[in-house]
């Protein structure tokens, strides 16, 4: 089983305010890493899905990079609105059907 | 869009009891896929299907079963429910199951078992 570790756990930033969070993975085996997105008493809903070393994506203010040799990813928000509060989970895949998630990162934008 | 829904939001049973879980998906995915979701830990995967009647044990398997009978269904049983699987419990699908493609979920059933 993959470790896939996220950090920080929670965080509350102004709106307004550019935040990123970490997700580290091993760099082994490495196939795929997934974001997604989880509102409170909704479904979960995919940010990115990035394979290769460098990879960077970009969604509205919302952006993605990702280190396969080191095996780390960044989640960069921009602008912080309240809609972004979230959890924002990491989920790894190295080769296999599964994906190995990451515990989340809580993220609450204050008004 | 693609669209997948759990039977229940809420569920409430006691100890011994037989439960299903049902999960539908409409956009013709050949995987699904059942997870739970507990305090602290990210989430675990409990049982996949890559086709009609195939199934694969995921990394927490005991305790459960399931089934998929037809393409668009899979369903999650307990055949004798105990309060550790007090848990959130999430479906999801996927075109295919490599981990380059996505996975679409449901909205979660919240099953309390008393």
């Amino acid at each position: 089983i993959l470790n896939v570790e996220q950090s920080p756990q929670s965080l509350h930033v102004q709106e307004g305010d550019s935040t990123n969070f970490t997700c580290s993975f091993p760099s082994s085996n490495f196939y795929a890493l997934h974001w997604y997105r989880w509102e409170t008493a909704k479904s979960p809903e995919a940010l990115f899905v990035m394979t290769l070393n460098g990879d960077e994506k970009k969604k509205g203010r919302i952006s993605a990079t990702l280190n396969t040799k080191e095996g780390y990813s960044y989640l960069y928000i921009k602008g912080s609105q309240p809609e972004d509060s979230a959890t924002y989970l990491c989920a790894s895949g190295a080769g296999s059907y599964q994906l190995t998630f990451g515990k989340g990162t809580k993220l609450s934008v204050i008004p | 869009d693609v669209k997948v829904t759990q039977s229940s939001r809420y569920l409430v049973k006691r100890t011994g009891e037989k439960v299903f879980l049902e999960c539908v998906q409409d956009m013709d995915h050949e995987n699904m896929f059942w997870y739970r979701q507990d305090p602290g830990l990210g989430l675990r995967l409990i049982y996949f299907s890559y086709d009609v009647k195939m199934k694969e044990k995921g990394d927490i398997p005991e305790g459960y079963s399931v089934s998929r009978e037809k393409k668009e269904r899979f369903s999650l049983i307990l055949e004798s429910a105990s309060t550790n699987q007090t848990s959130m419990y999430l479906c999801a699908s996927s075109f295919f199951a490599e981990p380059l493609y996505e996975q679409y979920f449901g909205p979660g059933t919240r099953l309390t078992v008393t």
